[in-house]
Formats: C-alpha cells, sequence, structure tokens
C-alpha cells in the first residue's frame, strides 16, 4: 500500500531552534508539494518540486525557510531559526503528473514554544 | 489566492444525499475540477475530479455545468463517517498547483 511518509509526526521545539521535517514521497510521484495548516489560515501551499526541482516556493517565509529534494525519495522543510508563530501542522503530499490524484502524508504537527 | 467559494459549512443527517456547490467563475480551459476530503488529524484525500458534464465513482458523482463556472459534488446517503471538510480545487492558470480554499464543514448527524 503505497503512502507519503512524514517524519516526525509531532515535534516540540524552543524559539530559536532548528526544525527539520522529513517527507518520503510516493516511489515514483515526480511532484512533491509543502503545506501549513492552521486554523487561521487553512491550508496554505509553501512549495512544490518537480523532478525534485523547485518550480514554486512563493508561499514560503524566504528568511527562515527552506525546502529541498537532496533525491527523488526525500524531501526536507527546514525552519531555521523557528518562532511560536509557526506552531502549525506541515503536509507532504505527492503526485503522479499533472490533474492527478494527490496524496497526502499524515503530517507534522509542530509546537514552538 | 484560492480561486475558488464555498459554503463554510452545512449539515445534514445520515441517509440523506448531500450536494456542495463550489463556484469557480475564473475557471481556465484547461483547468480540471477536483474535490478532496480531510477528516481531523489527517490530510486531504482525493474524492473526485472531472473536467465537464459528470463524472461519477464508488463514494460521489461530481456535476459541472456546460460554462463551467460551477461544480456541485453529490454524496449520497451520507453517514457519520462522512463528517469532515470538502475542499473544491480548480487548476492554478494552467499550472498543476494545488491551491485550497476556506473548505464546506460537513456534519452529519443521526
Amino acid at each position: 500500500d503505497a503512502r507519503v511518509t512524514q517524519t516526525p509526526r509531532h515535534k516540540v521545539t524552543e524559539m530559536g531552534q532548528e526544525v527539520t521535517m522529513r517527507c518520503q514521497p510516493i516511489l515514483g510521484h515526480n511532484t512533491v508539494f509543502w503545506y501549513r495548516q492552521t486554523m487561521m489560515q487553512g491550508l496554505e501551499l509553501l512549495a512544490y518540486f518537480r523532478n525534485r526541482a523547485p518550480l514554486d516556493d512563493s508561499g514560503m517565509p524566504k528568511d527562515r525557510f527552506s525546502a529541498e529534494m537532496p533525491d527523488a525519495t526525500l524531501a526536507t522543510l527546514k525552519i531555521q531559526p523557528s518562532e511560536p508563530r509557526d506552531s502549525a501542522v506541515y503536509f507532504c503530499a505527492s503526485q503522479d503528473g499533472m490533474n492527478t490524484e494527490a496524496f497526502f502524508g499524515q503530517g507534522t504537527r509542530l509546537t514552538v514554544v | 489566492l484560492a480561486k475558488t467559494t464555498q459554503p463554510i459549512s452545512m449539515d445534514s443527517y445520515e441517509g440523506q444525499e448531500v450536494n456542495i456547490t463550489c463556484s469557480h467563475n475564473n475557471i481556465a480551459t484547461n483547468d480540471y475540477i477536483t474535490w478532496y476530503q480531510q477528516f481531523p488529524s489527517q490530510g486531504p484525500r482525493f474524492i473526485i475530479q472531472g473536467y465537464k458534464t459528470k463524472v461519477t465513482n464508488e463514494v460521489a458523482s461530481l456535476f459541472i455545468p456546460a460554462d463551467r463556472k460551477s461544480s456541485t459534488l453529490s454524496l449520497p446517503r451520507v453517514s457519520l463517517s462522512d463528517t469532515a471538510v470538502y475542499y473544491c480545487l480548480v487548476g492554478d492558470d494552467g499550472t498543476d498547483k494545488l491551491i485550497f480554499g476556506t473548505g464546506t464543514r460537513l456534519q452529519v448527524f443521526p
């Protein structure tokens, strides 16, 4: 049963610390999305990649966030330094081509205190 | 910026048919219309996708009029487990970016 795997599922960290969230997309999927979800803002698209190349990261605060795909089986989202306002659930999704079903991971619930 | 408008919430009872309408007045020629479902503490899950007319699968139907400026997700005979947030998405300027709006929170009562 192919699925998108995100780690960690939960993370509590202190303000100022670096946070790294990882995502393993479904094997063979060439598009990866990162989203952030909060009660106030809903689901926000932070960045997305196709064939490991970043296509759009305009939704991401550039001063502290960075997203990469070191290889086709791993996508990372880093926050440095983290702030309390970064507390949210971060979702990764992968997709095989355009206009197809996107599969979401279970999310990483981040709490910055 | 999301290009869709949906009701914020809807209530229904078990066994009823639920229709959720989404407006997408500025849909582009090559945009598909896709619906996702999200349960608390889970990621969104694909329900159905269509381009025009009617699409049906094992869980829902999607009705799209000829002008494609709106679409209606139909859930037949809902159950308590259909309580969730439903999102309507259209393409974004010919790209495959998935932009989520506020969604419709469906509450099904016994």
